[in-house]
């Protein structure tokens, strides 16, 4: 069990580039969450799928944020126009019940 | 308006000691309290948990202390190792009502002094 797994680990874009990035939730979990974490606002809760399907889309800026579940192993949040503001680590989880942390994905916006 | 509160923001043992995080929340319906570390460069790591049925979860050196009446809770790091040094999150959700959103507090940061 490699746990959940997320890529790139860091990546770096201009202000105005479009960024995504790539979850694989641990095999046989139903639910995949995205948060966001900065030094300054914590762990924050973007959006959450049950089984493919969006669920729960309340901490995801109404604008230039998406996230896609297109299979049971991989989800994908695109950041769209990302602005200086977007840097942060984006943390993918999985979960039965017990909720599994990916190490993350450091985006850096320049 | 923070739901989940977490003190000291910031904490220093010496090897050995016991080390006392505390957490507190606001919304009655949370019902499942899981505690997360995380180490600098690393994504958070379950480390235990409680719901709200049970007044104490113990794992090792680690045990939950949990105050339903008082919205409290505590986590207790028994005889303190240098390797235990990391961020400790407290976390709650409504889980048996559906809500599978965890609502993080600012964070422990401890250090274990040799």
């Amino acid at each position: 069990n490699a746990g959940v797994i997320q890529t790139p680990r860091h990546k770096v874009t201009g202000k105005g580039q479009e960024a995504t990035l790539w979850c694989e939730p641990i095999s046989g979990h139903s639910a995949v969450f995205w948060y966001r974490q900065t030094i300054v606002q914590g762990l924050e809760f973007l959006t959450y799928f049950r089984n493919q399907a969006p669920i729960d889309d309340s901490g995801m800026p109404k604008e230039r944020f998406s996230a896609q579940m297109p299979n049971q192993s991989h989800s994908t949040l695109k950041i769209q126009s990302t602005q200086p503001q977007d840097s942060a680590v984006y943390l993918c989880a999985s979960s039965p019940t017990e909720v599994f942390f990916g190490k993350g994905t450091r985006l850096t916006v320049v | 308006q923070q739901q989940v509160r977490q003190s000291p923001q910031s904490l220093t043992v010496w090897e050995g000691e016991t080390a006392i995080l505390n957490c507190s929340y606001e919304d009655s319906t949370f019902n499942y309290f899981p505690w997360y570390q995380q180490f600098p460069g690393e994504g958070p790591a379950l480390l235990i948990s409680i719901r709200s049925v049970s007044d104490k979860k113990e794992d090792g050196r680690f045990t939950i202390f949990f105050n339903k009446r008082e919205k409290k809770l505590s986590l207790h790091i028994t005889d303190s190792q240098p390797g235990d040094s990391a961020t400790y999150f407290c976390a709650a959700s409504a889980a048996s009502s559906g809500s599978w959103q965890l609502i993080f507090g600012s964070g422990t940061q401890l250090t274990v002094m040799p």
